[in-house]
């Protein structure tokens, strides 16, 4: 079965914090993306990456980045936290037109 | 602008009801159409898709109606159970249009089953 793990649940930081958050896949999964959900906005993708290396942004890019060193691997980048980044942000892969495959999501507060 | 409308933002139903929440878009290339389940604390998971040469699908207890000429699919839940109780998100993508970064999520609906 895929697995999609987040490294943390929850996560507290200070506003101009630098964040990491670290999404890992075991299913040698082309396509990884971010999104984030807030209540009444759903899902929004943030960026999304087809192969190593590269990224492309999705709708909601301002203030993040990503990278993705490995296949399996894929980092979101707050590079300077804010407190309207405060959300739940989820990680998901696929493989060519395949459903998504989501993660439970960390869940970022910033203070 | 926003491609995939859901209605309604939130739902309470009394357990054996069936819930339905409606979905409608705009763009007349959307051609595959995956609805999620996400339980608290959880990602969302697919349930149940279609694709436009159908007019229903049904898995379970669940059954997407999708009308074609109206640009509108719904997802029905028969006899709900209160373990149903999530937030569903319809979707829509191109199969043309690249990847999943062309799927367009709606903004979800909170279901609530009563005992």
């Amino acid at each position: 079965d895929v697995k999609v793990t987040q490294s943390s649940r929850y996560l507290v930081k200070r506003t101009g914090e630098k964040v990491f958050l670290e999404c890992v896949q075991d299913m040698d999964h082309e396509n990884m993306f971010w999104y984030r959900q807030d209540p009444g906005l759903g899902l929004r993708l943030i960026y999304f990456s087809y192969d190593v290396k590269m990224k492309e942004k999705g709708d909601i890019p301002e203030g993040y980045s990503v990278s993705r060193e490995k296949k399996e691997r894929f980092s979101l980048i707050l590079e300077s936290a804010s407190t309207n980044q405060t959300s739940m942000y989820l990680c998901a892969s696929n493989r060519g037109y395949s459903p998504l495959h989501f993660g439970n999501g960390t869940r970022l507060t910033v203070t | 602008q926003q491609q995939v409308k859901q209605s309604p933002q939130s739902l309470i139903v009394q357990k054996g009801g069936i819930p339905i929440i409606n979905c409608a878009y705009e763009n007349t290339a959307f051609d595959y159409f995956p609805w999620y389940q996400q339980f608290p604390g959880k990602g969302p998971a697919l349930l149940i898709a279609i694709r436009p040469d159908v007019s229903e699908k049904k898995e379970g207890r669940f059954t997407i109606s999708f009308n074609k000429s109206a640009k509108q699919f719904s997802l029905h839940i028969m006899d709900s159970q209160p373990g149903d109780s999530a937030t569903y998100f319809c979707a829509a993508i191109p199969s043309s249009g690249g990847g999943a970064d062309g799927l367009t999520f709606g903004k979800g609906t909170h279901l609530i089953i009563q005992p």
